[in-house]
């Protein structure tokens, strides 16, 4: 198997909070994990990737200092979306991948943001 | 501009018979292409790839059939079950460039209806 846990499920917030989401890997090491953003009626998104042990590479307009991702082992990373807006209100979700880039990601069931 | 497209929307399909998912993509980089379904409030699961080396790819009732001239790929379901009844995501990935970023593209999904 490869099962990916993410945490927490659905968060509802106030304007200028700071949320952490968490994605585990269970039953693989993770060299490397993805994190993605999804908007109603619209296809996943690509935000960041990173590997275990180094800084994640964000995707062109996504800014670094509002989404800190750290992925401290090669079974956990972390989303923290900083000092959240209604605007940062959004579906998102975390993959894990074994090895290299020819393996297939492994998706957690994603976290709903709400920031009021 | 979408680099992986579904465009079916949905798809109806009786019991028993064959479901065909097409998708079609522009980036001529991507060289592995995967193939996902997700259930309402779950994360997408992983259910077949295929390298841009083969042409095809077979897993029990799974099929991918890749056309590189035609950027053209499509998942084969035979026969189709009820449990069948999900909408199913086309995803593809270039080669990591070095600079750590090698995430997938997704289509928008296809929601496959299993009539019985």
């Amino acid at each position: 198997g490869a099962v990916v846990s993410q945490h927490p499920s659905w968060v509802i917030c106030k304007s200028g909070t700071s949320v952490k989401i968490e994605c585990r890997s269970l039953d693989f090491q993770a060299t490397t994990m993805f994190w993605y953003r999804q908007f109603p009626k619209q296809s996943l998104m690509l935000m960041a990737t990173s590997n275990e042990g180094s800084k994640a590479t964000y995707e062109q307009g996504v800014e670094k200092d509002k989404f800190l991702i750290n992925h401290a082992s090669l079974t956990l990373s972390t989303l923290t979306v900083t000092s959240a807006h209604p605007e940062d209100s959004s579906f998102y979700i975390c993959s894990a991948r074994r090895g290299s880039s020819n393996q297939p990601q492994h998706f957690g069931d994603g976290t709903r943001l709400s920031i009021l | 501009d979408q680099q992986v497209k579904q465009n079916s929307p949905s798809l109806s399909v009786q019991e028993g018979r064959i479901s065909i998912l097409n998708c079609d993509y522009t980036n001529s980089m991507f060289d592995y292409f995967l193939w996902y379904k997700k259930y309402p409030a779950e994360g997408p699961t992983f259910l077949i790839s295929i390298s841009s080396i083969k042409d095809k790819n077979e897993d029990g009732r799974f099929t991918v059939f890749l056309n590189k001239s035609a950027k053209h790929l499509s998942l084969h379901i035979v026969p189709s079950q009820p449990g069948d009844s999900a909408v199913y995501f086309c995803a593809a990935s270039a080669p990591n460039s070095g600079g750590g970023a090698d995430g997938l593209t997704f289509g928008k999904g296809t929601h496959l209806i299993i009539q019985p």
